[in-house]
């Protein structure tokens, strides 16, 4: 199954500030999924990153505040961008194997504080 | 649209108890139906997946089968262990796994 590196493990920012979330998977992967986590609930689907068009945002999250790359079939970042306290989260990059019976592989998550 | 539905937590049993965590979907079409497993500072883990109806998916000891009929995928286990205190959380993709639905997770924790 596919490895998954995901950078900064943790961060304090401050308010106003972006932060860029990284995202480096082992194999090429045409789907990658970003999701947010808040404290003590599920994950909600931010956005769906496929290499070479435009992340396709789920509703509730806009481009502006939540600008993602995909460079190529193995890299992706999410920035959280003029980031409040109400952004504080664990973020995760998840990718879906091309052999479906294996789901998806996640990330170790970026938990993100603004203070 | 489609949802998932699981068990309110957190469950806290003994350790060797019987663990069932229910799990309920509304889906249209043939979705997969899957368990993930969160540790403490760790990101999500498959756990164990079934594609269609009367799959038994199993991993670790933990079991879930797929029952189109009651639209259920519960996760049990006939004796847990300390180790296996965790969030879980069932989750449902559809056709193709374009987009996955989670529920809000169960939080287990396990006495010794």
């Amino acid at each position: 199954s596919a490895v998954i590196s995901q950078k900064p493990s943790r961060d304090i920012c401050q308010r106003g500030t972006s932060l860029t979330i990284q995202c480096q998977v082992d194999s090429q992967v045409t789907m990658m999924f970003w999701y947010r986590q808040q404290p003590g609930q599920s994950l909600t689907l931010i956005a769906t990153a496929n290499q070479g068009s435009e992340a396709t945002y789920e509703s509730g999250f806009v481009i502006d505040k939540f600008p993602i790359s995909r460079p190529n079939l193995t890299f992706s970042t999410l920035t959280v961008s003029n980031m409040s306290p109400e952004d504080s989260s664990i973020y995760l990059c998840s990718v879906k194997h091309r052999d479906w019976d294996y789901g998806y592989t996640f990330g170790s998550g970026t938990r993100l504080t603004v203070v | 649209g489609n949802s998932v539905t699981q068990m309110e937590g957190p469950v806290t049993l003994s350790e060797e108890a019987f663990l069932t965590i229910n799990c309920t979907y509304t889906a249209t079409g043939y979705p997969s139906l899957f368990w993930y497993v969160q540790y403490p500072g760790e990101g999500l883990q498959l756990l164990l997946k079934a594609t269609k109806a009367d799959d038994k998916g199993s991993n670790k000891g933990f079991e879930a089968t797929y029952r189109k009929e009651t639209t259920s995928f519960h996760l049990e286990k006939g004796s847990v262990q300390v180790s296996d205190s965790a969030v879980y959380f069932c989750a449902l993709s559809d056709t193709g796994g374009f987009k996955t639905i989670f529920g809000a997770g169960t939080r287990l924790f396990v006495k010794a």
